[in-house]
C-alpha cells in the first residue's frame, strides 16, 4: 500500500479560483511529481522537485505553480482555473532513479 | 514527451483467458515498468524489467523484452474479472531522467 496521499479527491470550482492541490508523502522520497491526466490518455507530467527547495517544469505547459518546503509535501496551486484545466491530478514519489513510482489516488478537478 | 507506444488500445476478453498486451519505444534504455490503473484512480506499480533480462515473472504477469525490437510484452494468464483496468508502460529513455509513458491499453475482462 503506497503512502502517499492526495486531497481532495473530487473538487468543482467556478472559473477564476485559486485552489492548491495536496499531495503528501511519509516514505521520506526526495523525488516527487505531478501529472496530469485526461480520461483514457496517457500522463502529462507537468512538474517535479529532486528535493526540498527543487522544482522544474515538465514537459506540458502549465499554468500551475509547486512547492517543495518539506520532502513529504508538494502542493500545486492554479492561481486562476479555467474550464482547460479540467482534469485528473495525479501525484506521484520515487525515492530511486528511474524505478518504481508510487502513486496518489488523484484529485479529479471540475473547472465550471 | 509521449514516446511509448501500446497496442492493442483496448482489449476485451472472456474471464479465463490470457491477456496480451505489447508497449514499444524508440531509444535505448536502462529499464521498461508496468503499471496498472484503474478508472478513475492513481497508477500500481506491476513489475519492472532491466535492460539486461529477458523474461520476469510476477504471480499471473509476465514480462518479456527485446531490446533488439524495442518492445516489450505483459501477458497476463487466467484473467480475472478484477483484472479489469488500463495498463501502461514506462521506459527511462528520457535524458532528462523521467520515465516516458505509453497511452495505455485498456482491458476489459467479460464475466
Amino acid at each position: 500500500e503506497a503512502d502517499i496521499y492526495q486531497t481532495p479527491r473530487y473538487l468543482v470550482i467556478g472559473t477564476g479560483k485559486k485552489i492548491t492541490l495536496e499531495c503528501s508523502q511519509t516514505m521520506g522520497h526526495d523525488k516527487m511529481y505531478w501529472y496530469q491526466q485526461d480520461p483514457g490518455m496517457e500522463l502529462h507530467l507537468i512538474h517535479y522537485s529532486y528535493g526540498v527547495n527543487s522544482t522544474e517544469k515538465g514537459d506540458l505547459s502549465s499554468e500551475s505553480t509547486v512547492s517543495r518546503i518539506r520532502t513529504e509535501h508538494f502542493p500545486l496551486t492554479l492561481e486562476s482555473a479555467r474550464p482547460s484545466h479540467t482534469s485528473q491530478y495525479l501525484c506521484a514519489s520515487t525515492g530511486d532513479e528511474y524505478e518504481k513510482l508510487f502513486f496518489g489516488s488523484g484529485t479529479q478537478l471540475s473547472v465550471l | 514527451s509521449q514516446q511509448g507506444e501500446e497496442d492493442p488500445q483496448a482489449l476485451s476478453i472472456q474471464e479465463g483467458e490470457n491477456a496480451t498486451m505489447n508497449c514499444s519505444y524508440k531509444t535505448s534504455i536502462n529499464n521498461l515498468q508496468w503499471y496498472r490503473q484503474n478508472s478513475g484512480r492513481g497508477l500500481v506499480h506491476l513489475i519492472l524489467i532491466r535492460s539486461n533480462e529477458r523474461e520476469k515473472h510476477s504471480g499471473r504477469l509476465r514480462v518479456t523484452l527485446d531490446t533488439s525490437k524495442k518492445s516489450s510484452s505483459l501477458l497476463i494468464t487466467a484473467s480475472r474479472a478484477a483484472d479489469t483496468a488500463s495498463y501502461f508502460c514506462a521506459t527511462d529513455e528520457d535524458s532528462n531522467y523521467q520515465l516516458i509513458w505509453g497511452a495505455g491499453t485498456k482491458l476489459i475482462i467479460k464475466p
